[in-house]
C-alpha cells in the first residue's frame, strides 16, 4: 500500500542552525500538508501547498519557514534558524484530488539544543 | 477556539469491552475525521463522515455525527489491545484544514 515517508526520522540541530526536512508523499496526491505536534500537545497545522505554491498557512508559518517542491516526488520544509522551541514532531501529510482524507507519514522528531 | 475537543482525556476498558469517545467542535464543518496516533509515531486516518452523513461503519468502528449539537462519536467494538493508542478527531472547517483537539489516551487492558 502507498505510503507516505519522511526521513530523516529524528534530527538533532543546533540554535540558529538551518534544517530541512523531506518528505515523499503519495504519488498521485497532489495536495501536500505539513503538521508540527510539541511533545504532550495538539497537532498544529503549518501550511498545505497545492499546485506547486503555498495555498493555506497558520501564524506558525512565520518567515522562518519555507516548503518547496524541488522535483516530481519530495516536498522539503525548512527552517531556516531554528529556535529551541522549534523542537518538535514534524508530519508531511497528502491528499489526493477530490479527497479530503489525509495521509501521514511517520514524523520527523526535530530537537534543537 | 475552533478546536476539536475529545472527551475523555483517558479511557482504560478490558479487552474485549466497546470503548467511545466524544467530541465536540465549534464551527461549521465540510466533514469530521478521527485518527489515531500509536506513541511516537505518526498520525493514521480511520474514518471520514462527512456533514450530511449521521452515521458510518468502517469494520469494528462506528462513528455518529450530530451537526445540530456539533459533536461526534467514535465507537470501537470488542477492544484489542492493539487499538491501545491515541485518538484524534478532527473536525475539517470551511477553509478545508483539520483541527486537532488534544486527544483521547485509549489503554486496552488484556
Amino acid at each position: 500500500e502507498p505510503e507516505v515517508t519522511q526521513t530523516p526520522s529524528h534530527q538533532v540541530t543546533q540554535m540558529g542552525q538551518e534544517v530541512i526536512l523531506r518528505c515523499v508523499p503519495i504519488s498521485n496526491h497532489l495536495y501536500f500538508y505539513w503538521y508540527r505536534q510539541i511533545l504532550g500537545q495538539k497537532v498544529e497545522f503549518l501550511v498545505s501547498f497545492y499546485n506547486n505554491e503555498i495555498s493555506e498557512k497558520s501564524e506558525i508559518f512565520d518567515d522562518q519557514f519555507s516548503v518547496e517542491r524541488p522535483d516530481g516526488s519530495n516536498f522539503t520544509l525548512k527552517i531556516r534558524s531554528t529556535k529551541l522551541e522549534d523542537s518538535a514532531m514534524y508530519f508531511c501529510a497528502s491528499s489526493e484530488p477530490l479527497s479530503y482524507e489525509q495521509y501521514f507519514g511517520p514524523g520527523t522528531r526535530l530537537t534543537v539544543t | 477556539s475552533q478546536q476539536g475537543e475529545e472527551d475523555p482525556q483517558a479511557l482504560s476498558i478490558q479487552e474485549g469491552e466497546n470503548a467511545t469517545m466524544n467530541c465536540s467542535y465549534k464551527t461549521s464543518i465540510n466533514n469530521l475525521q478521527w485518527y489515531r496516533q500509536n506513541s511516537g509515531r505518526g498520525l493514521v486516518h480511520l474514518i471520514l463522515i462527512r456533514s450530511n452523513e449521521r452515521e458510518k461503519h468502517s469494520g469494528r468502528l462506528r462513528v455518529t455525527l450530530d451537526t445540530s449539537k456539533k459533536s461526534s462519536s467514535l465507537l470501537i467494538t470488542a477492544s484489542r489491545a492493539a487499538d491501545t493508542a491515541s485518538y484524534f478527531c478532527a473536525p475539517m472547517d470551511s477553509n478545508y484544514q483539520l483541527i486537532w483537539g488534544a486527544g483521547t489516551k485509549l489503554i486496552i487492558k488484556p
